[in-house]
Order: structure tokens, then sequence, then C-alpha cells
């Protein structure tokens, strides 16, 4: 399994640009998140999907969208990047509604210049 | 409201000697909780985890932390430190929010380890 798997790995926007990171899971896990994690504030919740078809915002949703059309993916997009959304961003997934643990992606690094 | 908070941004530990990480929850249920490891330019990996039962958890990389209802506390604790221990820890509660449960994060505390 390659469990959560994030792309692309780094990428620089200017501001007012578009883009989608791309996040999988192998794992058949109903739950998928995104996280951005900015220095001295832990990692804050963006959006979340409880099942393909099914997504709401988190703590942080302004300026992103998501969407989940199957069970593996969860591409989270920025329709107009701001340099507010300079952060790295890791997607996670775990079974079901439950509380248990979470599997997190290696993360993507935005700069929003 | 369900809160996380580690003390100390930044601990700093020479090798072999004790690590201690301070994690303090508030959760109006009982806690599911949880320690994940940063390393430098990685995603975040799970060192271990309370849910119910013994309240001293075993973890990986010698790692160990002590539920403490009384105290509201889950501070992570390791024997002696290895260079390779470099790296930022979070503390997590799992919190019913929505609908859902959440993973609720600290801020985090980079251990650095000294020669």
């Amino acid at each position: 399994n390659a469990g959560v798997t994030q792309t692309p790995k780094f990428q620089v926007l200017k501001t007012g640009q578009s883009m989608t990171l791309q996040c999988a899971q192998d794992m058949n896990h109903e739950y998928m998140s995104w996280y951005r994690q900015d220095p001295g504030m832990g990692l804050r919740l963006i959006h979340y999907s409880v099942g393909a078809g099914i997504t709401d915002q988190g703590e942080v949703p302004n300026g992103y969208n998501v969407s989940r059309s199957t069970t593996e993916d969860f591409p989270l997009r920025l329709l107009s990047a701001a340099p507010s959304q300079t952060s790295v961003y890791f997607c996670a997934s775990r079974a079901g509604r439950t509380r248990e643990t979470q599997y997190f992606g290696p993360g993507t690094r935005l700069l929003v210049l | 409201a369900q809160s996380v908070t580690q003390l100390g941004s930044h601990v700093s530990v020479s090798e072999g000697a004790l690590v201690l990480l301070r994690c303090n929850y508030s959760s109006s249920v009982p806690p599911y909780l949880f320690w994940y490891v940063q390393y430098p330019n990685q995603g975040l990996q799970l060192l271990l985890k309370y849910t119910t039962g013994a309240t001293l958890v075993k973890g990986i990389n010698g790692f160990e932390a002590e539920f403490k209802k009384s105290e509201t506390s889950f501070h992570l604790t390791k024997p002696s430190a290895h260079m390779s221990d470099a790296a930022e820890y979070f503390c997590a509660v799992s919190a019913w929010m929505d609908s859902s449960y959440k993973l609720i994060f600290g801020s985090g505390t980079r251990l650095l380890v000294r020669p």
C-alpha cells in the first residue's frame, strides 16, 4: 500500500493564480481531510469529507474548494491564490467516522508570491 | 470547547538525557489522545495513542505517554534521547464536532538534541 499520496511536493504560484493540490489514498478510507500547517499554529482543518459525494468545511475554509467524486481522491482547489495561503498542506485519511488514527500524506509546500 | 496546549515551543536536551514533552487537553467526553512526530520535510507519523484502558501507552522509538485524567495531561517521555529524535512533536485530541470526529492539534514542540 502506498498509503496517502500528495502531489506536487512543492509549488510556487503568483497571486491570483489557481491550482489543485492532489490527494489520494489506497486504504479504502471513508474519511479524508485537508490541513494547513503554519509556524506556531499546529495543523488547522480546512475541509473534510466523510465519504464520496460528501464534503464540509473545517476551521479555515475560506479561499479553498474541495470535491469528493471517488473514495480514493480528495483534491483541494485554490481558486485565486493569495500570499496568506503560503503554507504546508497535508492530506489525511482514516477509516470511517470513528476516533481512530488518521494517516497523513507527505505534504505539499506552497509559496504564493 | 475541546483544545490542546503544548507547553514549550522548543525543548533542548543533551543526547542520552530524558525527554519530556508536555501536553494538556480539555475535553467534554473521555478523550482519545494522540502524539504525532514530524521529521524535517516529512508528513506526520503516529507515535502513540490513548483510547481506553491502560493509562501508560508505549509507542514507537522508545517513546511512551501517560494519561492522567485528574491533571488532564498526556505528557510524552523517552528515557534517553538520540540525535535521531530531533523533530517536531504534536499532541492531538479527537473531538466530536459537526457530526464527525476531528483532530484538534496543539501548536507543536520542536525537540533539539545536543551532542
